[in-house]
């Protein structure tokens, strides 16, 4: 079956330093891949989404890395605020009907 | 546009009871997926639904059925409830034409006691 991990559990930054959270994937097909933040109580949201045909995406303060050949995907958030914490998954699709997520990464912004 | 919605938002079940869930997806979504989150699990995928027709399901016992309707809204199922049917379940729509993102709802928190 699929499986995405994800490296680290936890994670904790100083507000205003740069965040990096890692996630490993093992279907090398997987084309598409997304990147959620979940606050407590709340659904999943929608951060960053990026496609196999790339290897950089950024959007306001975030950027997504994605390296096929070690099947690895890194969300970076530059300038952490308290605002960001919260837990993070990543997710992964081959065919566009099912995604597959990690178990996730709590990221605690220390002000 | 609206985003997805989801009725009930919690919920108190007991044991062997059944429980219907709502999902409503974004206008012109007609992919409807649920998944189940418990405290240390990841995402744990249900099944999708696609104009009305299941199209993929997860690993969960027959307990756990789901619908969709001609205007995309979903229920899931979950007959005789066990206490380890606590979590929180999620629905998440998406356009349906491909490998597009999902947007999730805030999930309803069911409760089995």
């Amino acid at each position: 079956g699929e499986s995405v991990g994800l490296h680290l559990p936890t994670l904790s930054v100083q507000e205003g330093d740069n965040s990096i959270i890692n996630c490993a994937y093992s279907n090398s097909a997987s084309d598409y891949f997304i990147w959620y933040k979940q606050e407590s109580g709340k659904g999943p949201q929608f951060i960053i989404d990026i496609r196999s045909n790339m290897d950089k995406r950024q959007g306001q303060r975030v950027t997504v890395l994605l390296n096929k050949t070690v099947k690895h995907l890194s969300l970076q958030i530059a300038a952490t605020q308290p605002g960001d914490s919260a837990v993070y998954f990543c997710a992964e699709t081959n065919t566009g009907n099912q995604f597959y997520f990690g178990t996730g990464t709590s990221l605690t912004v220390i002000p | 546009k609206a985003g997805v919605t989801q009725t009930p938002r919690y919920l108190i079940k007991t044991r062997g009871q059944q429980v219907t869930l709502s999902c409503s997806p974004i206008s012109g979504h007609r992919s409807v997926s649920w998944y189940q989150q418990t405290p240390g699990q990841g995402l744990q995928f249900l099944f999708e639904y696609f104009s009305e027709t299941q199209r993929n399901k997860g690993n969960f016992p027959g307990r756990f059925s789901g619908r969709q309707f001609s205007n995309s809204r979903s229920e899931m199922n979950v007959s005789t409830l066990e206490l380890g049917d606590s979590a929180l379940y999620l629905c998440a729509s998406e356009s349906g034409r491909g490998a597009e993102t999902q947007y999730f709802g805030p999930g309803t928190r069911l409760l089995v006691l």
